[in-house]
């Protein structure tokens, strides 16, 4: 079993809709969880962090945490053309993060 | 710097040659990572350092490997006898509070011909 897994996509979003992103992992000891951001040719950039249960939201982005199950979500509400990029789940467990291997995302215009 | 600085952005060496790529962090950020990223994949560990000492060196592949991190600041990944298959993108991250995100440098792409 993958520490960190991912749906690879690619997932096509209408514009104006909501894109839902989903990550599961592995390490119960797990502490901390991270969505990053990862534009074609370009490093990925930390876009949410979460580390209790529960929802955290910055703007359009809203990330879900469910320890009991194992499972972190980003949503991005009212997608735009320049949300297309791929998301990379990222969890800290025993001093590094663990990366998933990212979902493409496009919005459609 | 403002940002995390790696150089150089792109490296083309031949099959057995010796490469270093360097890594210029955030200033006081004392912890530095290096990630490997691969063509569709996500960036894989190699080696975390915290200050000068390398803290989790799990990561690196093989012996032909190897990262310092002198004065607690500056990074160097090393890699001797390369073969086409270190062909990636080297990524290096760092930040300060363990467990709190890092920031991404641009990135090294390394090509083995």
């Amino acid at each position: 079993q993958k520490e960190v897994e991912q749906n690879s996509g690619p997932l096509s979003v209408p514009e104006g809709a909501i894109a839902s992103l989903n990550c599961t992992y592995s390490d119960r000891g797990s502490q901390s969880f991270f969505w990053y951001r990862q534009y074609s040719g370009k490093s990925p950039e930390l876009i949410m962090s979460i580390y209790s249960n529960g929802d955290k939201e910055d703007g359009r982005f809203t990330a879900q945490l469910n320890k009991a199950s194992q499972y972190v979500s980003l949503l991005i509400r009212d997608s735009q053309p320049s949300d297309s990029a791929t998301y990379l789940c990222a969890v800290f467990t025993k001093e590094k993060l663990t990366f998933g291997t990212g979902t493409r995302l496009t919005i459609i215009p | 710097g403002a940002g995390v600085s790696q150089t150089p952005s792109n490296k083309v060496t031949e099959k057995g040659k010796y490469v270093e790529l360097r890594c210029d962090p955030i200033s006081g950020h004392t912890a530095l990572y290096w990630y490997r990223q691969s063509l569709g994949q996500g960036p894989e560990f190699l080696i975390y350092f915290q200050g000068t000492g390398a803290a989790d060196d799990s990561g690196l592949p093989n012996d032909r490997f190897f990262a310092v991190r002198p004065e607690g600041s500056v990074s160097t990944l090393k890699i001797q006898r390369t073969e086409r298959g270190d062909s990636a993108v080297y990524l290096c991250a760092s930040g300060n509070d363990r467990g709190r995100g890092y920031t991404f440098g641009s990135g090294t792409r390394l090509t083995v011909v």
